[in-house]
């Protein structure tokens, strides 16, 4: 079945300093979504991509979708602690499920 | 407000024992899934269901049954054959249009 990876696995910064997950997929990805869970608790829906080469944001936030469409990023600015938590890539193929990837989980150090 | 519920939160199972583990949504979403969390793994698809009275196998859908009679409910049933059933089971909800999903708060499952 598809995979869908996410470097790194984990991710320790200073409060301040910026942080970057990436998303890598073999095959075409078809719409990107990315989540983020917090310790305990459960995913919350941040972001849709769908075109090849989209960035959005949000505030700090930066989400990219490569120009193939077999990557995306999310990246944060001056990290803050209300960020730590897991961040989640997954690919919505044929509008009907979600596939996700591994995971990113971001800790601050204060 | 609306939202998604799963109950209970905790729950305890002896080897050989079926648990149903209940998912109500009052999102009027059209579409429901459940999956399956593993402590520090992703999330994998067990089991999902577009409209009501049909569903569709996820990526891990052996020992695991489910049913939609009601648009509301979509009710995960962990069977007997299910040889690693403890974990974390998340349900959520999407209009089924291409949208962000609606994640219920979980079901931590041990079985002791």
């Amino acid at each position: 079945g598809q995979q869908v990876m996410q470097i790194p696995q984990y991710q320790h910064v200073q409060e301040g300093e910026d942080f970057t997950t990436y998303c890598n997929s073999s095959t075409t990805l078809s719409n990107i979504q990315w989540y983020k869970q917090r310790p305990g608790g459960h995913p919350v829906f941040l972001i849709q991509l769908v075109k090849s080469g989209e960035v959005k944001k949000q505030k700090r936030l930066t989400f990219q979708f490569g120009e193939a469409k077999k990557n995306s990023s999310l990246h944060i600015t001056a990290t803050q602690t209300t960020d730590v938590g897991t961040y989640f890539c997954a690919d919505l193929f044929g509008n009907e499920k979600l596939t996700f990837g591994t995971g990113t989980r971001l800790t601050i150090i204060p | 407000d609306g939202g998604i519920t799963q109950s209970p939160k905790y729950l305890f199972r002896k080897e050989g024992q079926n648990v149903t583990l209940s998912c109500e949504q009052n999102l009027n979403h059209d579409a429901m899934y459940w999956y399956r969390q593993d402590p520090g793994q992703g999330l994998r698809l067990i089991y999902y269901s577009q409209i009501v009275n049909d569903f569709q196998k996820g990526d891990i859908a052996e020992g695991y049954s489910v049913s939609r009679e009601k648009k509301e409910s979509f009710p995960l049933t962990v069977t007997s054959a299910q040889k690693n059933p403890t974990a974390f089971y998340l349900c959520a909800s999407s209009t089924g249009q291409g949208e962000g999903y609606t994640f219920g708060s979980g079901t931590r499952l041990t079985v002791v």
